[in-house]
C-alpha cells in the first residue's frame, strides 16, 4: 500500500529565513503529487501540483516554490519566509484510483515568528 | 470558478445517533467528482467517500453514505451510528470536470463533536 512521509513534523522559523519541506512516497510509481496549505481553522488551499519529475504547476502566486527531483520526492521551498506562510502543510498523492482520490501525508506544522 | 460551501461550522451529536453534514457546490460542469475527507486532531486527512456526478446511486462506505442531489448541487455526508472516534473536522471537496490531474477544491469544513 502507498505511504506518504513528510518531515519535519513541526518547524518554527524566523521571518526571512529559508524553508525546505520534504515529502516522499512509497508503494506507488509515477503519482500525481500535491502541496496544500491549511491556515488555522480553515480549509485546504492547493499550492502546487506535479504530474512528473521536473513538472511543477503553481496554483497561487506566492513566495513559495516546489520541485520534484525524483519520481517519489516532492519539495516545498522558500528563500525568505513571511509571517503569512505559517500554517499546516500537507503533501498528497493521487494515481491508480478511478476517482483520482487523493491520499495525504501526516503534514508539517510551520510557525513563522 | 467552482465553489464548495459547508454552512455548518460545528455540530454536536450524541453517540450512536446519525448526523448529516451539509455540502453544496457551484459548478457549470456536467462531469465532476465529489469527495469527503475526515481530519482528526492529529491533522492527517483521511479519504472517506467518493461520488461521481454521473453515478446513479448514492455512494456508501460502511457507516458513511453520501446523499447526492445533483439538481440541487448538494452532496451531504451521513454518518450513521456515531462513535466517539468520529469527532473530527470533515471536509467536502470537488474535482472539476476535465481535470485529469486530480486537483481538488475544498470547503471550509464542519467540526463534529460526538458526546457520550
Amino acid at each position: 500500500s502507498q505511504t506518504i512521509h513528510q518531515w519535519p513534523a513541526t518547524l518554527v522559523q524566523p521571518v526571512g529565513s529559508p524553508l525546505s519541506l520534504e515529502c516522499t512516497v512509497e508503494g506507488t510509481s509515477n503519482p500525481n503529487l500535491y502541496w496544500y496549505r491549511q491556515a488555522a481553522g480553515r480549509g485546504l488551499q492547493l499550492l502546487f501540483y506535479s504530474v512528473g519529475i521536473g513538472q511543477i504547476s503553481s496554483e497561487v502566486p506566492q513566495n513559495l516554490s516546489a520541485s520534484r527531483p525524483q519520481d517519489r520526492q516532492f519539495i516545498l521551498s522558500s528563500k525568505k519566509l513571511l509571517l503569512s506562510d505559517s500554517g499546516f502543510y500537507l503533501c498528497a498523492l493521487s494515481g491508480g484510483g478511478s476517482a483520482y482520490e487523493q491520499y495525504f501525508g501526516p503534514g508539517t506544522r510551520l510557525t513563522v515568528t | 470558478a467552482q465553489k464548495i460551501t459547508q454552512t455548518q461550522p460545528g455540530m454536536f451529536v450524541q453517540e450512536k445517533e446519525a448526523v448529516t453534514l451539509d455540502c453544496t457546490y457551484d459548478t457549470s460542469d456536467q462531469s465532476y467528482g465529489l469527495f469527503w475527507y475526515k481530519q482528526p486532531s492529529s491533522g492527517e486527512m483521511i479519504f472517506l467517500i467518493y461520488q461521481g456526478s454521473y453515478d446513479e446511486q448514492n455512494a456508501t462506505e460502511g457507516r458513511y453514505s453520501l446523499n447526492f442531489q445533483k439538481a440541487r448541487k448538494s452532496a451531504n455526508l451521513v454518518i450513521s451510528a456515531s462513535q466517539l472516534g468520529d469527532s473530527a473536522m470533515y471536509f467536502c471537496a470537488m474535482r472539476p470536470s476535465g481535470d485529469s490531474w486530480g486537483k481538488l477544491q475544498f470547503g471550509a469544513g464542519t467540526q463534529v463533536v460526538v458526546t457520550p
